[in-house]
């Protein structure tokens, strides 16, 4: 079973330049998240959807943008990548009710420097 | 924003001693869960709390969701060399509409286990 898939891997980008990380379930879940992870703080969420077609900021969503066009995706974009972005990005997913067994399942994360 | 504070930091233990470590909040919060993340991968969920003062395990792991419902503890007996990550507390709240099933993380507990 795939899970949450989460598209690339690695990533080195250079100060400015632009680009989308991808995330896609599996799971038929509605709600989707991404997350950064930097050391010593855990997980902040940066945006999450609750259905295709809506979206909403979440704690720390300055610098990037997300798309939710179909129910199974959720891309995060970088417009103007800067060094404070340098982090690992984790996309997560879950179904409409919390009372489940696994309320949301991660990815394994994107590892992003920008230089 | 809020945050909830993950003790301790970091545990250095030998193979079968017991562990332990906590979360607390200044908040209340709805739902508890445990995660754990290994190296190079995402979050795994490991136990999930919903009702205040419940108890329970998980093979040798064994959470409580705190009476207050600011608070959570996470205990693991018998440590082996497996059981070497970080682990993450998460509070879940109930706000209804768009705030529904987001997660606030702890900083995270980095567990190692001298054989």
């Amino acid at each position: 079973n795939a899970g949450v898939t989460q598209t690339p891997k690695f990533r080195v980008l250079k100060t400015g330049q632009s680009m989308t990380l991808l995330c896609a379930q599996d799971m038929n879940h509605e709600y989707m998240y991404w997350y950064r992870q930097d050391p010593g703080m855990g997980l902040r969420l940066i945006h999450y959807s609750v259905g295709e077609g809506t979206t909403a900021k979440g704690e720390v969503p300055d610098g990037y943008n997300v798309s939710r066009l179909k129910k199974q995706n959720f891309l995060l974009g970088l417009e103007s990548a800067a060094p404070s972005q340098t982090s690992v990005y984790f996309c997560a997913s879950s179904p409409l009710r919390a009372h489940s067994n696994q309320p949301q399942h991660f990815g394994d994360g994107t590892r992003l420097s920008i230089l | 924003g809020q945050q909830l504070n993950q003790s301790p930091q970091s545990m250095f233990i030998q193979e079968g001693e017991d562990v332990s470590m906590n979360c607390t909040s200044s908040s209340i919060f709805n739902t508890w869960l445990w995660y754990k993340q290994d190296p190079g991968e995402g979050p795994v969920l490991l136990i999930a709390l919903y009702k205040a003062g419940e108890l329970t395990s998980n093979g040798r792991l064994t959470a409580q969701f705190g009476t207050t419902r600011k608070d959570s503890f996470l205990n693991i007996s018998a440590s082996i060399p497996s059981d070497v990550g970080i682990y993450f507390c998460a509070g879940q709240k109930y706000a209804g509409g768009t705030s529904y099933g987001k997660l606030t993380f702890g900083q995270g507990t980095i567990l190692t286990v001298h054989p």
